[in-house]
């Protein structure tokens, strides 16, 4: 099946620049995406999502953007903290498929002081 | 305000053995799903129940069964279990209202080693 792959497994940030992390996907039929931030140890834990009828969402000191054209996302957090340190991983929802999310490999952030 | 918990937190398990892993969740949420994560992977779904009683297999469901008696628990079983189960497993819920509501609450994981 199509699966959500990540540009690149690991990026590095100075403290308080801006960091963007990308995700591409290949199923046009997916009608959902969702970006979640991992520590270590812990679970994933939810920032931001965005339908496929939007192009761009914001959140506090995030914003998620989406071009269906070429199947890209981006996650971008302004004003990069030590705290924003963890594994993103993006998700996709292909529509009609109970709720599933697939899952990319992560991207790791360290942000660097 | 729990969320989403899962039981135990860590285990260490000899081949053959067999062991239930707990998930609990307050939220009322209708869907509940099991997924594993191994190293440098993303987060694969092994079982998911859409409601009490009913249980479907996700993408990697070998080895492993679900049960969802009850709406507020989803339990996955390893009968015998392989080193090819060793991993982190993630327990998570939504909710089953509007497209916007596909947000999934996770648990802070098991960490399972197969000797």
């Amino acid at each position: 099946g199509e699966s959500v792959g990540l540009h690149l497994p690991t990026l590095s940030v100075q403290e308080g620049d801006n960091s963007i992390i990308n995700c591409a996907y290949s199923n046009s039929a997916s009608d959902y995406f969702i970006w979640y931030k991992q520590e270590s140890g812990k679970g994933p834990q939810f920032i931001i999502d965005i339908r496929s009828n939007m192009d761009k969402r914001q959140g506090q000191r995030v914003t998620v953007l989406l071009n269906k054209t070429v199947k890209h996302l981006s996650l971008q957090i302004a004003a990069t903290q030590p705290g924003d340190s963890a594994v993103y991983f993006c998700a996709e929802k292909v529509g009609g498929s109970a709720r599933q999310l697939t899952f990319g490999s992560g991207t790791q952030l360290t942000v660097l002081p | 305000n729990a969320g989403v918990t899962q039981t135990p937190k860590f285990r260490v398990l000899k081949t053959g053995q067999s062991m239930t892993l707990l998930c609990a969740q307050d939220m009322n949420h209708e869907y509940m799903y099991w997924y594993r994560q191994d190293p440098g992977m993303g987060l694969r779904l092994i079982h998911y129940s859409v409601g009490e009683g009913t249980t479907a297999k996700g993408e990697v469901p070998d080895g492993y069964n679900v049960s969802r008696l009850k709406k507020q628990n989803f339990l996955l079983g390893l009968e015998s279990a392989a080193p090819s189960q060793t991993s982190v497993y993630f327990c998570a819920s939504s909710y089953i209202g509007s497209l916007a509501k596909n947000i999934q609450y996770f648990g802070a994981g098991t960490r399972l080693s197969v000797l």
